[in-house]
């Protein structure tokens, strides 16, 4: 079967740096998305990877290794507008996404 | 201001009753989603359109129907709802080749 796991929440400090991992079994892949959700609103696309290697975006960088079937979303300068929830997503080969269940950011003060 | 609009944002309906739940875009987008996201549980796909004039079944397509008449408009109907149907529906668009989504803002669905 497919799946997408990532940890359930994670707390972290403001000002600090956190790192949310992705592991996902899909049948096929053709591209691992990364998206933000405030609570009670829609997601929204933070990012994109296709290929191994490190993709940045000011405070967010997201990485993929394809042969590990991992990803990790890392978060810098933690502010207290990054508390939401963080959802993995990996397009699978008949080009539909899978979702994981989402990772909750908690930033304390 | 281009985007998908949702509607109703939030209703409560009886079990067994009949209901649609309306989904616009103007981004003249090709593809469009309806997602269920319930607590625990990553958004799951109930039926897509790729193009107007086709749809297709997703992950939890029972009790769900839709149809695609145009490029804007991608309605959601439950026939007859359950308490199980209870959930948030996120309605989604993207150029099928980005994948790329957007996103409506949600209606939130409770049956009694």
């Amino acid at each position: 079967g497919q799946n997408i796991d990532q940890p359930t929440e994670m707390t972290a400090t403001e000002g600090a740096i956190v790192q949310i991992n992705c592991t996902y079994q899909t049948s096929g892949f053709n591209g691992l998305f990364w998206y933000q959700q405030h609570a009670g609103e829609a997601p929204t696309f933070l990012s994109y990877n296709v290929l191994d290697g490190l993709e940045e975006k000011g405070r967010f960088s997201s990485f993929l290794s394809r042969s590990k079937g991992y990803s990790y979303l890392l978060l810098k300068e933690l502010q207290m507008k990054d508390s939401a929830s963080y959802l993995c997503a990996v397009r699978d080969s008949n080009y539909q996404l899978i979702w994981g269940a989402g990772t909750k950011l908690i930033i304390k003060p | 201001i281009a985007g998908i609009t949702q509607a109703p944002t939030s209703q409560i309906l009886a079990a067994g009753r009949r209901m649609t739940l309306r989904c616009t875009q103007d981004m003249r987008h090709n593809a469009m989603y309806w997602y269920r996201q319930d607590l625990g549980l990553g958004l799951r796909l109930i039926h897509y359109s790729n193009t107007a004039g086709t749809t297709g079944k997703g992950e939890v397509p029972d009790g769900y129907s839709v149809s695609r008449a145009n490029t804007d408009d991608f309605p959601l109907t439950l026939a007859s709802a359950v308490p199980s149907q209870t959930s948030v529906y996120f309605c989604a668009s993207s150029e099928r080749n980005t994948g790329e989504l957007f996103f409506g803002e949600g209606s939130r669905l409770t049956v009694l």
